[in-house]
């Protein structure tokens, strides 16, 4: 049974660029949140979606935007990055149609913006 | 604001030795409490999570309590071994139709052989 996957695992991007983070959950799951955890942070909740569309949305700028594709796969992207989004960027994925709201995280991929 | 306080941000204890990790959350609406361990350079793993509806559960060697009057639960862990040294997170979670976590700050636990 695959648990959820993220790619790439690592990426370095400069100030300014914008950055696409894809992530696969895990077999049978139908949602997906987004966390971001600073060094030395517990993670904090950017979105979730759910039914391909964004169910919820933490105190994160427009600039953090997401998608769900019909196979419950998700992206991230972040445009116009700053130094400040250099972090690891976590997926979690949970079966909210069955009522299971136990969170399952992904390995991260950590985002390097110089 | 939702807000979830954590402490020690450090415990370092003796092989054997039993570990306590405190939490403490805001939102009154909370009902979903996990427990989460991260290695170095992976993501976290649920280890042990409480509703509440239930004052305490039990699994091996881990143990959560709640107790939703002083909205504080923690996280107990008997008969450390080297293998439990991690950051261990606690997160309290309002499942209303948006189950987003909030996250408390980290414990590092360190097993001393």
């Amino acid at each position: 049974d695959a648990g959820v996957t993220q790619s790439p695992t690592h990426l370095i991007k400069t100030r300014g660029q914008q950055v696409t983070l894809r992530c696969s959950p895990k077999s049978g799951h139908d949602t997906v949140s987004w966390y971001q955890q600073a060094l030395g942070q517990g993670p904090q909740f950017i979105f979730q979606y759910y039914e391909e569309e964004e169910r919820q949305r933490g105190n994160f700028p427009d600039r953090f935007s997401g998608h769900q594709f019909p196979n419950y796969s998700s992206e991230l992207n972040v445009n116009a990055l700053l130094l400040g989004d250099s972090a690891l960027y976590l997926c979690a994925s949970s079966l909210a149609s069955r009522g299971r709201y136990e969170q399952f995280f992904g390995p991260g991929t950590r985002l390097t913006v110089l | 604001g939702e807000n979830v306080e954590q402490h020690p941000s450090t415990l370092s204890v003796q092989e054997g030795d039993s570990a306590v990790i405190k939490c403490t959350y805001s939102d009154s609406a909370s009902n979903y409490f996990p427990w989460y361990k991260q290695e170095l350079g992976k993501g976290p793993q649920l280890i042990i999570d409480i509703r509440s509806n239930v004052g305490e559960k039990k699994d091996q060697r881990i143990a959560v309590t709640l107790n939703k009057t002083a909205k504080h639960f923690s996280l107990h862990i008997t008969e450390t071994q080297p293998e439990d040294s991690a950051v261990y997170f606690c997160a309290a979670s309002t499942q209303t139709g948006t189950y987003k976590y909030i996250f408390g700050t980290g414990t590092r636990l360190k097993v001393l052989a």
